[in-house]
């Protein structure tokens, strides 16, 4: 079964850290680029980041550019995203997310699989 | 970036009646790149559609889609009681990929 499980979220102030985890299982890991998305409450989804399979070249939004850095460890199948100088409006749940294709084209596909989410709180 | 805006943003139903969801982009989306995704509460999307017509891996038939350039559609030809949720646009032919703001889907 494939299985997406994020850690890590929780009550930050603004200005804070927090480093989210995503522990991928059932399909290989090593050969998908993976993604964070974020949903604020009551709002769309809003992609954050992207990192590819091949060569961990890494994009971001606009949004969080500069801020976080998405990064993963093919050999214990999981993918990070740190999140520094945190912000009230990063405030909403984090989903792991799995492209759908892989190759060179990575990027250009929708997410096939998503983690459960955790919950990001950033507020004094 | 590409902004996509679904209508209706809510949408009364019953069950066994026939629904449209409508998904438009404000350029057109590169080589029919859009996808929908079904959410429940509490839940993550689920990707239903993707290639504006192709259903995902499990995805009954009675989900269907299509569309090109800015506009789409999400149809669900007999509604069940797990079909009400709220669905989502998501185009990813163009970085950064955007999604639409949602319409539910209520009885």
């Amino acid at each position: 079964e494939v299985q997406l499980v994020e850690s890590g979220g929780g009550l930050v102030q603004p200005g804070g850290s927090l480093r989210l985890s995503c522990a991928a299982s059932g399909f290989t890991f090593s050969s998908y680029g993976m993604g964070w998305v974020r949903q604020a409450p009551g709002k769309g989804p809003e992609w954050v980041s992207g990192i590819s399979h091949r060569d961990a070249s890494t994009n971001y939004a606009d949004s969080v550019r500069g801020r976080f850095t998405i990064s993963r460890d093919n050999s214990k199948k999981t993918l990070f995203l740190q999140m520094n100088s945190l912000r009230v409006e990063d405030t909403a749940v984090y989903y792991c997310a799995k492209y759908g294709g892989s190759g060179f084209t990575w990027v250009l596909n929708p997410f096939d699989m998503w983690g459960q989410g955790t919950l990001v709180s950033v507020s004094s | 970036e590409i902004v996509l805006t679904q209508s209706p943003g809510t949408l009364f139903m019953s069950p066994g009646e026939r629904a449209t969801l409508s998904c438009r982009a404000s350029r057109s989306v590169s080589i029919s790149s859009l996808a929908w995704y079904q959410q429940k509460l509490g839940q993550a999307p689920r990707l239903l559609i993707y290639g504006a017509s192709r259903r995902a891996t499990g995805i009954p038939d009675r989900f269907s889609a299509g569309g090109s350039g800015t506009d789409f559609t999400l149809t669900v030809s007999r509604l069940e009681p797990e079909d009400f949720a709220v669905y989502f646009c998501q185009q990813y032919g163009s970085s950064p990929p955007t999604f639409g703001q949602g319409t539910k889907l209520e009885f």
